[in-house]
């Protein structure tokens, strides 16, 4: 248990489906992240919030949204995916952005399958 | 991309020690060292970081050399469980913003 709760664990979609990812955490942080993992791929990041405002975005497509209601809870939306995009989804959180010191932790991760 | 290298793989005897290296010969000098390791199926978990100085929890040992070049990971006496992927992540400046950018790890087999 690391304090990052990711739900739902698995989900299935359709391309032409509309869904959302939700992350939540329990830790008091600051800043929350959403990272991608693809089969045999290293871990990417996607996006990145601090204070609930988004500071990051690796040129995400935009079928992929994010959203940070307040500092416990991050939400990644889905809409229109392709079949590439099936992966384990990754939620994290850490007291600040900077990493001196700072120390990041995971979620159990969403993974996604886009049909 | 990643600043740091590592072994693809290893082997360890169940209830030896695991001694996982890792090079980071182009780190600065106010950036940490930290480890994590991936369970099949499950979210990287955090094991330790370090700047200079060597550090030890629960989990692990961090061993760190005098020029911050390398650092070795040890789990005293590994247990089945221990068998997951780890990894050895600098922090990265890209784009002005500084991140943990995650290489491919070792893949830890702890075998009985």
């Amino acid at each position: 248990e690391t304090g990052v709760t990711q739900t739902p664990r698995h989900l299935v979609m359709g391309m032409t489906n509309k869904k959302s990812l939700k992350c939540e955490q329990h830790l008091g942080h600051n800043a929350m992240y959403w990272y991608k993992q693809s089969a045999k791929k290293p871990l990417e990041l996607m996006f990145v919030y601090s204070l609930e405002e988004r500071v990051e975005n690796n040129s995400v497509p935009s079928r992929f949204s994010p959203e940070c209601p307040n500092s416990s809870h991050l939400f990644l939306h889905l809409h229109t995916l392709q079949p590439e995009d099936s992966a384990l989804y990754l939620c994290a959180s850490s007291r600040d952005r900077g990493f001196a010191g700072n120390t990041i932790y995971f979620g159990e991760g969403s993974w996604l399958t886009v049909v | 991309d990643a600043k740091t290298t590592q072994p693809p793989s290893m082997d360890c005897a169940e209830g030896r020690a695991a001694n996982l290296p890792c090079n980071h010969s182009t780190i600065s000098g106010n950036e940490y060292v930290y480890w994590y390791r991936q369970i099949h199926s499950q979210g990287p978990q955090y094991i330790i970081h370090g700047l200079k100085n060597n550090e030890t929890n629960e989990m692990a040992s961090l061993i760190i050399t005098e020029d911050r070049k390398s650092s070795t990971l040890i789990l005293p006496h590994a247990t089945l469980r221990d068998t997951a992927v780890y990894y050895c992540i600098v922090s990265t400046t890209q784009g002005g913003s500084e991140k943990l950018v995650f290489g491919k790890g070792t893949k830890l087999t702890v075998n009985p």
